[in-house]
């Protein structure tokens, strides 16, 4: 069946730009989680909803960034003002409900310049 | 918070050997103990979990054991092949919060 995609697989901004990163999750899973990946580390964890209702974004490492999932399926990760530390592969990870396991989409890498 | 420390960082072995990763939690609530394979430019793949009330777990030539009072888990890989060359990443998680990911291994098999 279809997986947990991700669009755009690869995003470059000028420094200052704002991006929107989608995730779309495996039907019928009502969590959804967003992670920062650096080069060479382990995902990081950012963001979690379960449905629509966003219950832990304490992960978020500034006010730039802004997560979403409006109707409870597709989700939004939003980076204003664009810095380069903010460089990573960005996944998107969903899952039947927060006890169940976590499967990812492949990621979105944004290089910030 | 939680924090999960993982060794190797590099794991070398010659095809059709074992390999074992160990990984250690710091948060005696965490539950859940997942391991996942992430290969160049993928996302990462989940590859077997356990869950704290239970000891051991099994899937073919992967298994992962865990100890609740020293608080690590390990995952050993056995008859290596050259398709698990990858990084494995191991991660804790209790409750309703995200993940917390080891630094990963980077396995390397030899032929």
């Amino acid at each position: 069946g279809a997986g947990v995609s991700q669009s755009p697989r690869y995003k470059v901004a000028k420094r200052g730009q704002d991006v929107a990163l989608r995730c779309d999750p495996i039907s019928g899973h009502v969590s959804l989680f967003w992670y920062q990946q650096a080069l060479g580390q382990g995902p990081e964890f950012l963001t979690y909803f379960q449905n629509e209702a966003q219950l832990d974004k304490s992960g978020l490492p500034s006010d730039r960034f802004f997560a979403e999932r409006p109707e409870g399926s597709v989700s939004t990760l939003k980076i204003q003002r664009t810095q380069q530390e903010d460089s990573a592969v960005y996944l998107c990870a969903s899952s039947f409900g927060e006890s169940y396991e976590q499967y990812f989409g492949p990621g979105t890498r944004l290089t910030v310049t | 918070g939680e924090n999960v420390e993982q060794h190797p960082s590099t794991l070398s072995v010659q095809e059709g050997d074992s390999a074992v990763i160990k990984c250690t939690y710091s948060d005696s609530a965490s539950n859940y103990f997942p391991w996942y394979k992430q290969e160049l430019g993928k996302g990462p793949q989940l590859i077997i979990d356990i869950r704290s009330n239970v000891g051991e777990k099994k899937d073919q030539r992967i298994a992962v054991t865990l100890n609740k009072t020293a608080k690590h888990f390990s995952l050993h890989i056995t008859e290596t092949q050259p398709e698990d060359s990858a990084v494995y990443f191991c991660a804790a998680k209790r409750g309703a919060d995200g993940l917390t990911f080891g630094k990963g291994t980077h396995l390397i098999i030899q032929p």
